[in-house]
């Protein structure tokens, strides 16, 4: 089944500075892959995703890239700020009826000022 | 629109018992997706209802449970309860199978003693 692997689990950088954090995927038919932000306490919500069809998706201060040959995407958060501090989650998906979303382990990261 | 609810918000059972969870996803979503979360593990996909029936279902023991109504509303089972089961469960709807924007609902923190 599909498999989503995600690095580094923890994250600390200065303030200004960016951010990657990077997921690698086992199914080459998944063709959709969003990232979801978890504040301490708080429910995961969709930042940003991506489908198979698009090799870049940008949304001001944060950036997805998806390479399908090498099976990875990578979030990119810009001039990082203390709101960015949370846990981060990338996941992959297909389009079947079959077919379920599949989360990596997260990142939680977190910002110095 | 009124996002995902999930009742209760928290729980605590002994072991041995079993607990129903609840959840209402977005209005006109067809699709409710539960997930368990630990500290450890992250999000884990348990299972996902779609018009009344289940399309996928996580690697859980028979122990976990579930069912979706008419109305999308969606319930999940957990019996035999275990002291490992303690965690926050997860539920999220969506419009669409596996491949749309999942929205996440507070969770129920459940504590087995």
């Amino acid at each position: 089944g599909e498999n989503v692997e995600q690095h580094p689990s923890t994250l600390s950088v200065q303030e200004g500075d960016s951010a990657v954090i990077k997921c690698t995927y086992s199914d080459s038919a998944s063709n959709y892959f969003p990232w979801y932000k978890q504040e301490l306490g708080k429910r995961p919500q969709l930042i940003i995703d991506i489908r198979s069809n698009v090799g870049e998706k940008k949304d001001q201060r944060i950036a997805v890239t998806l390479n399908k040959t090498a099976k990875h995407f990578s979030l990119h958060i810009t001039e990082t700020q203390p709101e960015d501090s949370a846990v981060y989650f990338c996941a992959a998906s297909k389009d079947s009826s079959a077919s379920k979303i599949i989360f990596g382990s997260g990142t939680r990261l977190s910002i110095r000022p | 629109k009124a996002g995902v609810t999930q009742t209760p918000r928290y729980l605590i059972k002994t072991r041995g018992q079993q607990v129903t969870l609840s959840c209402s996803p977005i209005s006109g979503h067809r699709s409710v997706s539960w997930y368990q979360q630990t500290p450890g593990q992250g999000l884990q996909f348990l299972f996902e209802y779609f018009s009344e029936t289940q399309r996928n279902k996580g690697n859980f023991p028979g122990r976990f449970s579930g069912r979706q109504f008419s109305n999308s509303r969606s319930e999940m089972n957990v019996s035999t309860l275990e002291l490992g089961d303690s965690a926050l469960y997860l539920c999220a709807s969506s419009t669409q199978l596996a491949s749309g924007e999942q929205f996440f609902g507070p969770g129920t923190r459940l504590t087995v003693l």
